[in-house]
């Protein structure tokens, strides 16, 4: 079975804090997404990538960064956490060149931002 | 309003009944995916239907797909308690994938 895992299931942090949400899987999926989720908006893109090295921004890239320097991780950072960033962080992966294939989700990770 | 909403936000049925939701969407699409979400977890992937597919089955689930009302329906038949979760709808299109807010779905035993 596909796996993906998330460093953390709870996360607190104070404003102006740097941090690092980290994601795994281990079916050597090609892709990985990061997103977040917030009550009545669903599900939205912070940034994805089709291989190592490479990323892309999603819909709401702002105030994030993200780094895959090998196949099987995939960070997100927030760069200076904002009370606006409480969220819940979910990280998928997929396989396949389009990443339009099912996408495997990881746990979540909810992050409050004091 | 967004791309991939389901509609109703909320559904309540009692036990052996079916539940049909309902996911609307603006664009062009590659193909369309439900998940289903368990309280606080990830998502789980339920099926895929692709743009020039109108009908798919998995199980006791039932999705439809209509591109010219841009429309697509999730079908549980004679659903049960552990059915209870939040279901999305999720629209690809090349490298733009888009979530609905999700509808709400509790099966009273």
């Amino acid at each position: 079975d596909v796996k993906v895992t998330q460093s953390s299931r709870y996360l607190v942090k104070r404003t102006g804090e740097k941090v690092f949400l980290e994601c795994v899987q281990d079916m050597d999926h090609e892709n990985m997404f990061w997103y977040r989720q917030d009550p009545g908006l669903g599900l939205r893109l912070i940034y994805f990538s089709y291989d190592v090295k490479m990323k892309e921004k999603g819909d709401i890239p702002e105030g994030y960064s993200v780094s895959r320097e090998k196949k099987e991780r995939f960070s997100l950072i927030l760069e200076s956490a904002s009370t606006n960033q409480t969220s819940m962080y979910l990280c998928a992966s997929s396989t396949g060149t389009s990443g339009h294939n099912e996408q495997f989700f990881g746990p979540g990770t909810r992050l409050t931002v004091l | 309003s967004q791309q991939g909403e389901e509609d109703p936000q909320a559904l309540s049925i009692q036990e052996g009944e079916n539940a049909t939701m309902n996911c609307s969407y603006k664009t062009s699409i590659n193909n369309l995916q439900w998940y289903r979400q368990n309280s606080g977890r990830g998502l789980v992937h339920l099926i895929l239907i692709r743009s020039n597919e109108r009908e798919k089955h998995s199980g006791r689930l039932r999705v439809t797909l209509d591109t010219s009302k841009k429309s697509s329906s999730l079908l549980i038949t004679a659903s049960r308690a552990a059915d209870t979760a939040s279901y999305f709808c999720a629209t690809f299109h090349y490298d733009k994938v888009i979530f609905g807010p999700g509808t709400s779905l509790s099966v009273i035993p």
